[in-house]
């Protein structure tokens, strides 16, 4: 079956710690990005990646940081820096860039901070 | 900046109504605008979407509406059941990314 996996499908991040929430598709496409969804509002763009070693903030990306070495994976690291990490995290892809073409969501990570 | 609003925030209807979800957008220069659906807990998953020279798209008993020029778009729902019952969200698209409105909650009641 082709689609978007995430792991794992809850998280617990302690003081100071940095964790890392996975996502791989298997959809072979080109762009994929990161969303943060807290209750209330709407998705808020963290990170996207159009093509593989190429990687841009989006709207919250402080507290983040991403990497796109491989084709079907792009990893989001949650750092100490972020100070109110607790969200609903969303891993998205799309056949070309985000603008243009329909984007395809994983089943996302709860993040929870002890 | 584009901002993407959607009125209502909650919606609760008899089974078998026919329903519309309302979405509004500021910046009309926008490439497609999309509808999902996302259950509690979920991912999204895509509904429809409708490119920026188009007026409208349909999909079984789901039907949205693009008007540029007002800057609103429709999702409109015929004979409702209750498997409808989910949020529903707009996106319009920019160049890279898309911006979403808060969604309505549906409830269709059996």
């Amino acid at each position: 079956d082709g689609g978007i996996t995430q792991s794992p499908k809850y998280l617990f991040r302690k003081e100071g710690q940095n964790v890392t929430l996975s996502c791989e598709q298997n959809l072979n496409h080109d762009a994929m990005y990161w969303y943060r969804q807290d209750p209330g509002q709407g998705l808020r763009l963290i990170y996207y990646s159009q093509i593989v070693n190429d990687f841009q903030k989006g709207d919250i990306a402080e507290g983040y940081s991403v990497s796109r070495e491989k084709k079907e994976s792009f990893p989001l690291t949650v750092t100490s820096a972020q100070k109110n990490p607790t969200a609903f995290y969303l891993c998205a892809s799309s056949i070309g860039p985000g603008g243009h073409e329909t984007q395809y969501f994983g089943p996302g990570t709860r993040l929870l901070v002890l | 900046k584009q901002e993407v609003t959607q009125i209502p925030a909650a919606l609760s209807v008899p089974e078998g109504e026919n329903l519309v979800l309302n979405c509004s957008f500021t910046d009309s220069a926008i490439y497609n605008l999309q509808w999902f659906r996302q259950d509690p807990g979920k991912g999204l998953t895509s509904l429809l979407l409708i490119q920026s020279s188009q007026r409208e798209q349909t999909s079984g008993r789901l039907n949205a509406s693009l008007d540029k020029s007002s800057g609103r778009s429709t999702l409109y729902i015929a004979a409702s059941q209750p498997g409808d019952s989910a949020t529903y969200l707009c996106a319009g698209a920019g160049s890279y990314q898309l911006t979403f409105g808060k969604g309505t909650k549906l409830s269709v009641i059996p």
